[in-house]
């Protein structure tokens, strides 16, 4: 298998423009974990779903942020618009139980 | 609330030294506990895991952990540690029963092995 997916790797972009992270989970995964990770705050869990349902969005900053799961193997995670202070690396990850497999993250700079 | 704590931010040994990095967790019952390492430019990769079972963990690349319930600690060991153990290490933790709920990540201790 190739992995958790994620695309694109690295994204720049500037205020205002609406951004989308993508991700293809591992085939069989029936869980998928959007994260965030900045210097100050550490891995933030943003949103996960199960069967392609959200179950806690709980951690979506604010409404800017929305992701999307429309079916098994995708999965949108969208900000618009944008601002700086969404610089971030975004790591999605899929699972079936317990762990957790990350993608490569997508390094978003909005300038 | 549910919480992670990892002490040290930043650790630097020499190389052939030995590691331990701290993780405690704020309350009890069922949980789950997991380390990951991040290498420089690389993405998060799982070193451990516990679900039950014996409390002391081996994972990848000679890292160990153990869980001591009384103390809500899951401590990261290696005997001795090589330049390349340089990364991020994360300690999460996930709590109840099955399925995977969200883990809550610890901020993440940066590690430098100096040659």
């Amino acid at each position: 298998d190739a992995g958790v997916i994620q695309s694109p790797r690295h994204e720049v972009t500037e205020m205002g423009q609406e951004v989308t992270l993508r991700c293809k989970p591992i085939s069989g995964h029936d869980y998928l974990f959007w994260y965030r990770q900045t210097m100050m705050r550490g891995l933030e869990l943003l949103i996960y779903f199960n069967n392609n349902v959200p179950i806690d969005d709980s951690g979506m900053p604010e409404d800017r942020f929305s992701a999307k799961m429309p079916n098994a193997s995708f999965s949108t995670l969208k900000i618009q618009p944008s601002e700086p202070r969404d610089s971030a690396v975004y790591f999605c990850a899929s699972s079936q139980g317990q762990g957790r497999y990350f993608g490569a993250g997508t390094r978003l700079s909005v300038l | 609330a549910q919480s992670v704590s990892q002490h040290n931010h930043h650790v630097i040994l020499s190389e052939a030294a030995s590691l331990e990095l701290g993780c405690n967790y704020s309350y009890g019952g069922t949980v789950n506990l997991f380390w990951y390492v991040q290498y420089p430019g690389q993405h998060l990769q799982l070193l451990l895991k516990y679900f039950s079972g014996d409390p002391l963990v081996k994972g990848i690349k000679g890292f160990e952990a153990e869980f001591i319930k009384s103390k809500f600690s899951f401590n990261l060991r290696k005997p001795s540690v090589q330049w390349s153990d340089t990364a991020e290490y994360f300690c999460a933790v996930s709590w109840g029963r099955g399925g995977a709920d969200g883990l809550t990540f610890g901020k993440g201790t940066h590690l430098i092995i100096q040659p």
